[in-house]
């Protein structure tokens, strides 16, 4: 579990503003990827990437950011264009490609618009 | 679409009693399927998880049976216990993107 952290726990965001959430692994993990949690819902995709300076959409990218230029840092931006982002926001990093194996998750930063 | 559905969505159960948790899955070169468990407010964490070269996995309570064929698999919990109850998450590769894709969830509820 110590091995991926994400900050901050709980981020307040007014409207129109962008706010970045940061996750950052030790794991030497070539993964990361970026969930999104509503309320008695599952895990949607927002972002992932398999290795450094590259990165691919998931099923909800639109209103998001991300950027992928350290191997441990994964950094997720919320822009103004997310019209409804108050959620439970999780990372996770991996190893993927021909030998999948666990995610390891964050301890996810609550985001709650004002 | 490429999916994994996850059923049932809620599931009550009886301390002592068993629970099963059942997943599909879409994408044939689908090779590992992991189960995870989530309590509230928390990170979800791994339990248990099957490679598609066996058909089951047992660990203590919690065992997994994969039928490739039908492409589902199954999360079984024996003897539960008041603290078995969480949120259980299923997951599947969907190779065509490389990413991990999670079914919507089970909310287990163990009554004493």
């Amino acid at each position: 579990d110590g091995g991926i952290t994400q900050s901050p726990k709980y981020l307040f965001r007014k409207e129109g503003q962008n706010v970045t959430l940061s996750c950052e692994q030790n794991l030497n993990h070539d993964a990361m990827y970026w969930y999104r949690q509503d309320p008695g819902q599952g895990l949607r995709l927002i972002y992932y990437s398999q290795i450094v300076n590259d990165f691919q959409k998931g099923d909800i990218a639109e209103g998001y950011s991300v950027s992928r230029e350290k191997k441990e840092s994964f950094p997720l931006t919320v822009t103004s264009a997310q019209k409804n982002p108050t959620a439970f926001y999780l990372c996770a990093s991996g190893t993927s490609g021909t030998y999948y194996n666990e995610q390891f998750f964050g301890p996810g930063t609550r985001l709650t618009v004002l | 679409g490429e999916n994994v559905e996850q059923h049932p969505s809620t599931l009550s159960v009886q301390e002592g009693d068993s629970a099963v948790i059942k997943c599909t899955y879409s994408d044939s070169a689908s090779n590992y399927f992991p189960w995870y468990k989530q309590e509230l407010g928390k990170r979800p964490q791994l339990i248990i998880d099957i490679r598609s070269n066996v058909g089951e996995k047992k660990d203590q309570r919690i065992a997994v049976t994969l039928n490739k064929t039908a492409k589902h698999f199954s999360l079984h919990i024996t003897e539960t216990q008041p603290e078995d109850s969480a949120v259980y998450f299923c997951a599947a590769p969907l190779r065509v993107n490389n990413d991990m894709r999670f079914g919507a969830g089970t909310r287990l509820t163990v009554k004493p």
